[in-house]
């Protein structure tokens, strides 16, 4: 089975960086995604790792440690339209299949 | 990035009829699409995996007669909930699996609420 943790809200002042941390446990492994989700709406894809680094891409970064089951987004020079859910997604096990955490709540303040 | 279009965005409906929400991958061809319902500030869940040329692979829990997929063509899947009830209102998503970068792009959602 499978199993992802992230936390629920975070909050953070605009023009800051923020990390959202996403741990997870997986009997296989395949890759592990990161998707924005604003109000209403369907989510919309960032980021994608399968192997062990940092992966940048413009103001958002996604880091993955297989072997600690761990990630983050990294989000840079945060703008007030950046308050969404964050959503960690782990494919492993069925190899298509994949799984998403509850969601990170983030609210970007003035 | 890929484009999936869903459509309805939105549907009232009286309770026991049918909706019907289809799913287009619109720049590319995906063998295999997803189909989720999300409730109120909760994530996402499975309901079933839809391949094309053969039958939808349902999740633990979702009835199959309920929620009826078709996947016809590499472009198309649809989902239709059959004899719709109050407490099959939620927010449906479906996403395509876009092959050569093994990446879900989803579609905008469908609001089914059945009164």
């Amino acid at each position: 089975g499978q199993n992802i943790d992230q936390p629920t809200e975070m909050t953070a002042t605009e023009g800051a960086i923020v990390q959202i941390n996403c741990t997870y446990q997986t009997s296989g492994f395949n890759g592990l995604f990161w998707y924005q989700q604003h109000a209403g709406e369907a989510p919309t894809f960032l980021s994608y790792n399968v192997l062990d680094g940092l992966e940048e891409k413009g103001r958002f970064s996604s880091f993955l440690s297989r072997s600690k089951g761990y990630s983050y987004l990294l989000l840079k020079e945060l703008q007030m339209k950046d308050s969404a859910s964050y959503l960690c997604a782990l494919r492993g096990g069925g190899y298509q299949k994949v799984t998403f955490g509850t969601g990170t709540k983030l609210q970007v303040i003035p | 990035g890929a484009v999936v279009s869903q459509h309805p965005s939105r549907v009232i409906c009286k309770s026991g009829t049918s909706v019907k929400i289809e799913c287009r991958s619109l720049d590319f061809q995906a063998t295999t699409m997803f189909w989720y319902r999300q409730f109120p500030k909760k994530s996402l869940m499975l309901m079933a995996t839809s391949n094309e040329g053969s039958k939808a692979t349902y999740e633990q829990g979702v009835e199959k007669d309920k929620f009826l997929i078709n996947h016809a063509s590499l472009t198309l899947s649809t989902l239709t909930v059959t004899s719709a009830h109050p407490e099959d209102s939620s927010f449906y998503i479906c996403s395509a699996l876009e092959g050569e970068r093994d990446i879900q792009y989803f579609g905008a959602g469908t609001r089914l609420s059945v009164l």
